[in-house]
């Protein structure tokens, strides 16, 4: 069966500071991922896609960045964090399509403050 | 374009009595229709979805929901909710293969 690991659960990072969060797919190849976010009381905001590995598609323009430089695996980063970059961050897969599944399943999250 | 409306932000309900949640969308063909719960601080996990066919769609958790192409609408009901289904629900619509809309969510508090 397929997992998605999302880490780290929580980071409290100073304003400036670089950050990475990272997500890895098991049980599954050539997924399309997916990094959205929640800030507080708000609905998810989708911030980047790929659909292959060099891949990227940007959503929202901001002081984010995305990397896919493995087939499973999806990396948000950013050089110098804002206050407002706080957050819940999920990362998503979904398969391929046309004969997958059109569902997408979500990782367990990452709670990012920034100080 | 696409857009998913959920009415309602916050609704409380005691436990044991019925839920429901709704869930509006606008796109111009019948697109396909996902209910999605959040714990606190965790991510979402797939209720039920509905692509075609039996519009009313049976999920996890003891949850349904109908299809209303007539009123646009896939609403989320679940007859007797227990204080475990305390959480936010989001409503979301992808046309086809393209790209998920997600509404701003509901959360619903159940109190003994």
């Amino acid at each position: 069966s397929q997992t998605i690991h999302q880490w780290p659960a929580t980071l409290v990072q100073p304003v400036g500071s670089p950050l990475s969060l990272e997500c890895t797919v098991e049980g599954t190849s050539n997924p399309n991922l997916y990094w959205y976010r929640q800030a507080a009381g708000r609905g998810l905001q989708l911030l980047f896609y790929s659909v292959g590995i060099g891949q990227i598609s940007s959503e929202v323009p901001q002081n984010l960045s995305a990397s896919r430089p493995q087939d499973r695996q999806f990396i948000l980063s950013s050089k110098k964090l804002l206050l407002s970059d706080s957050g819940f961050y999920l990362c998503a897969w979904r398969e391929q399509r046309p004969s997958g599944a059109n569902v997408l399943t979500f990782g367990a999250g990452s709670r990012l403050t920034v100080l | 374009a696409q857009s998913v409306t959920q009415p309602d932000i916050h609704i409380t309900v005691s436990e044991g009595a019925s839920l429901e949640l709704r869930c509006n969308y606008s796109y111009g063909a019948t697109p396909y229709l996902f209910w999605y719960v959040q714990s606190p601080g965790q991510g979402l996990q797939l209720l039920l979805k509905y692509f075609s066919g039996d519009t009313l769609v049976q999920g996890i958790k003891g949850f349904e929901a109908e299809f209303k192409r007539s009123q646009s609408s896939f609403n989320l009901r679940k007859p007797s909710v227990h204080w475990s289904d305390a959480a936010e629900y989001f409503c979301a619509v992808a046309p086809s293969w393209g790209k998920f809309q997600f509404g701003a969510g509901t959360q619903v508090v159940v109190t003994p």
